[in-house]
């Protein structure tokens, strides 16, 4: 079945990079997600990227996408502590039903 | 303007209560969704409105009751629920009908407690 994994928790110290990996098993999946949710608030849509692309870079944010081994990959350049929330990969599952499947979430914690 | 809104922010509810939660959008989308989130886990889909049609519904109890009165509003009835239910309710929107290619934008969320 369709399965997404994401490793629970990354500590970077303020100013340095960060990264945040994920990998899903559903070679279908036209676009992959990444979501940030600070503490008590809803989902905020970071990026995306298509699954034809091998890359995508928006201003700190820069996502790596390996396909051959489902690869996904996050990372924020100049980490600061307003970064700290906790991080969601997210691919739209096969059948057009609308529904994604979520990694558990990668907390990050943003040390000064 | 990429904006979902949901009111209230916080509800509290004893278990024979009735209420309902609110989620509005104005950005013309027409897929809307309702999502359960519980603490430090992600969100679980729990009913998707297509062209104002429930479209899936993920086999969620008669307690949730969802309702799409048009195209930019979305409620959810809560009638007799446990505190088991007590978790963040999360709405979410997309621009055509239910698609797996279409970016879904999430609210702030509702705060619920069932006591």
């Amino acid at each position: 079945g369709e399965d997404v994994e994401q490793s629970l928790f990354l500590s970077v110290r303020e100013g340095d990079s960060s990264v945040i990996n994920c990998t899903y098993t559903d070679s279908s999946s036209t676009y992959l997600y990444w979501y940030k949710q600070e503490p008590g608030a809803g989902l905020q849509l970071l990026t995306y990227i298509f699954s034809n692309m091998d890359m995508k870079q928006d201003q700190r944010l820069t996502v790596l996408l390996n396909k051959k081994d489902k690869h996904l990959s996050l990372r924020i350049a100049d980490t600061q502590t307003g970064d700290s929330a906790i991080y969601f990969c997210a691919e739209g599952s096969s059948g057009n039903t609308g529904k994604l499947i979520f990694g558990q979430g990668t907390t990050l914690q943003v040390k000064p | 303007d990429t904006e979902v809104t949901q009111t209230p922010k916080h509800l509290v509810m004893g278990m024979t209560n009735k209420k309902s939660l609110k989620c509005e959008q104005h950005m013309g989308h027409r897929a809307m969704y309702w999502y359960k989130q519980k603490a430090k886990k992600p969100p679980e889909l729990m009913f998707v409105y297509s062209y104002e049609k429930l479209s899936i519904n993920e086999s969620v109890p008669s307690r949730f009751s969802p309702e799409c009165p048009n195209s930019s509003l979305l409620n959810l009835h809560l009638h007799a629920l446990q505190p088991e239910d007590s978790a963040l309710y999360l709405c979410a929107s997309s621009k055509n009908r239910v698609s797996s290619t279409d970016t879904q934008y999430f609210g702030p969320g509702t705060r619920l407690t069932v006591l």
